[in-house]
Parts: C-alpha cells; sequence; structure tokens
C-alpha cells in the first residue's frame, strides 16, 4: 500500500483558494488518488478521484503530475463550511480490501 | 442519494456487555466495511466483507470483534464484551467498485458507542 504524507493542519480565509497537498512517492501504476472529506461526528465523504493530470468535479479539483508522486487537492473560493479534514488516499482498483485512512489534514477556514 | 444507515446512532453500554451495531449498506453494493474513530483520531479500518466472508481485517479486529449479513440487507459489527477503549465512533462504509470510481466508499453516518 503506497503510504500519504500530506500537511497537519491549514487555515484559510473565506472566498480564498484552497490547495492541499499530498505526496504518495511508492505508489504504483495501477492505484488511483482519491480524496475524502470528514466533517466532525460524520463519516468520511468521497470528493474526488484521479489517475493523472487533472480531474475536476463541481466540489473540487484534483491534479497529478506526470511521474504521479504528488497531488493537490484545489478548494475554489472556500467558505466556513468547507471546514472539515481532508484525507488523501492511494488505492488500487479491485484489488484493495484493506483501504486505509491516514491523519488527513485539518483545514480551517476563517471569517 | 442512495445512503448506508446505521443504527443506533448513540449507545451506552457497561463494560464487559455484547453490543451489535447495524448497518443497511446501498442496496446495489457489494463490498462492505468497518471504520472506527476514536474521538479527536483518524479513522482506523477493522475489517472488510464480500461475498459473505471476511476479506480483510486489521490488527484492531481480535476475537472480541465479528460481523455478519444475516440477511439481505443488514451487515453487523457485534462486540462480545466491550471494554473502555472500545469508546469510538464506528463507521460502515459500502462500495459498488465500479469502472468509473474505484473502492469509492460511501459511509454511514456513524455508531456512538461509549463505555462505562
Amino acid at each position: 500500500l503506497a503510504k500519504t504524507t500530506q500537511p497537519i493542519s491549514m487555515d484559510s480565509y473565506e472566498g480564498q483558494e484552497v490547495n492541499i497537498t499530498c505526496s504518495h512517492n511508492n505508489i504504483a501504476t495501477n492505484d488511483y488518488i482519491t480524496w475524502y472529506q470528514q466533517f466532525p461526528s460524520q463519516g468520511p465523504r468521497f470528493i474526488i478521484q484521479g489517475y493523472k493530470t487533472k480531474v475536476t468535479n463541481e466540489v473540487a479539483s484534483l491534479f497529478i503530475p506526470a511521474d504521479r508522486k504528488s497531488s493537490t487537492l484545489s478548494l475554489p473560493r472556500v467558505s466556513l463550511s468547507d471546514t472539515a479534514v481532508y484525507y488523501c488516499l492511494v488505492v488500487a482498483p479491485n484489488r484493495d480490501d484493506k483501504i486505509i485512512f491516514g491523519k488527513g489534514t485539518r483545514l480551517h477556514i476563517l471569517p | 442519494e442512495p445512503e448506508v444507515t446505521q443504527t443506533p446512532s448513540h449507545q451506552v453500554t457497561q463494560m464487559g456487555q455484547e453490543v451489535i451495531l447495524r448497518c443497511v449498506p446501498i442496496s446495489n453494493h457489494l463490498y462492505f466495511y468497518w471504520y472506527r474513530q476514536i474521538l479527536g483520531q483518524k479513522v482506523e479500518f477493522l475489517v472488510s466483507f464480500y461475498n459473505n466472508e471476511i476479506s480483510e481485517k486489521s490488527e484492531i479486529f481480535d476475537d472480541q470483534f465479528s460481523v455478519e449479513r444475516p440477511d439481505g440487507s443488514n451487515f453487523t459489527l457485534k462486540i462480545r464484551s466491550t471494554k473502555l477503549e472500545d469508546s469510538a465512533m464506528y463507521f460502515c462504509a459500502s462500495s459498488d467498485r465500479a469502472t468509473d470510481h474505484y473502492n469509492v466508499l460511501t459511509f454511514g453516518a456513524g455508531s456512538r458507542l461509549t463505555v462505562l
């Protein structure tokens, strides 16, 4: 399983773009990069998944460089409600039965 | 949007008692998981389940824990004799391993277990 490293915490202000970078130096060829968001007292919620280059959905963008050893979750124009813990995971499609969460990045949005 | 449903939302029990936490995964999902999160700590993998058997388990999932899919809809986690350190939020998750997203888990709202 590829280990991931991300900042423990980040602060930002409402209206700003927030970029959270995750490193996964040992990512395998078939692995996908997946991000989850967790609010207090709730289960993690899937945000976005990608394999390479850029993926965008209604919530976020995910940038993955060519070497795939890192990825950046980009949250455009954050609001107070984006305060949460964000987890970066590397998963092997259709093989991973033990999906492990790291400590995540605690994002605190200030008014 | 389909949901994973967990009951009870909160259970208080005495040390040594048996507890059963229940989950109804999304109906067309085939892969099921239990995680726990001690207050202020990370989400910890307990067990995964597919085709009516455990596919992976962590070192936390010892003989005190068991899982079962008693019928076509429920997925349960049993703790045989609870300890104080079992106090945590327990999350059930399910996945269909669809080809558009790989191994994406949908989590329930959790069951908070308090052991006194």
